[in-house]
């Protein structure tokens, strides 16, 4: 089982939708969690740390399921400009930090 | 200027070639990485510098050497690489490496061709 895993999509949503994507993890000792976007061609960009009991940012919700080793982030009325690649990244003790293959959304009118 | 600096954006070199990437970050962070982006694959971890020391080294081949002369500035010396190091080559900082670690900010990066 890989480290970090995302399903690469590509997520294909009209505007106004919710989408939800998982990032599923193997490392039960992981102890803190990101999400970044990255655009094409774009260096990644922090979109929100991911904390025990949730959290919220706008339109964007992360959520933290250790027993079941994933994180989500959940887009709520997708814009246009919310097409990107979405990383998550995971640290554990040694903080080393693993990044996600990412996961593509494209937003459509 | 703001954030993290990388030059150059874009890179061509031969695989008999010395050129070096340079960062600088002006966020007064005390953290600075390097890592590669290749196409399908996720970001590596080549390089970690916390306060001008390297604290890790990601089993990168010796083609690769890395240095921090401040807390500031990072560089990345390159020499006799091979075509499948082409890749994106991203810069980063952050606050601490420990575990008070609460992001990175990346630059805009150098694209590598290695021809």
């Amino acid at each position: 089982r890989k480290e970090v895993e995302q399903d690469p999509g590509p997520f294909n949503v009209p505007e106004g939708a919710t989408v939800a994507f998982n990032c599923t993890y193997s490392n039960s000792a992981s102890q803190s969690f990101f999400w970044y976007r990255q655009d094409c061609r774009k260096e990644p960009k922090l979109l929100m740390s991911v904390y025990s009991s949730g959290n919220e940012d706008g339109r964007f919700t992360a959520q933290l399921n250790r027993a079941s080793q994933y994180i989500s982030l959940l887009i709520r009325d997708s814009k246009l400009s919310d097409s990107a690649t979405y990383l998550c990244v995971v640290r554990g003790g040694s903080y080393i930090p693993t990044f996600g293959r990412g996961t593509s959304l494209i937003v459509h009118p | 200027e703001t954030g993290v600096t990388q030059t150059p954006r874009h890179l061509v070199m031969g695989m008999t070639n010395k050129k070096s990437l340079k960062c600088e970050q002006h966020l007064g962070h005390n953290a600075m990485y390097w890592y590669k982006q290749s196409a399908k694959k996720p970001l590596e971890l080549m390089f970690v510098y916390s306060l001008e020391e390297r604290v890790e080294n990601n089993s990168v081949p010796s083609r690769f050497s890395p240095e921090c002369p401040n807390s500031s500035h990072l560089f990345l010396h390159l020499h006799t690489l091979q075509p499948e190091d082409s890749a994106l080559y991203l810069c980063a900082s952050s606050q601490a490496w420990d575990r008070r670690f609460v992001g990175y900010t990346f630059g805009s990066g150098t694209r590598l061709t290695v021809v």
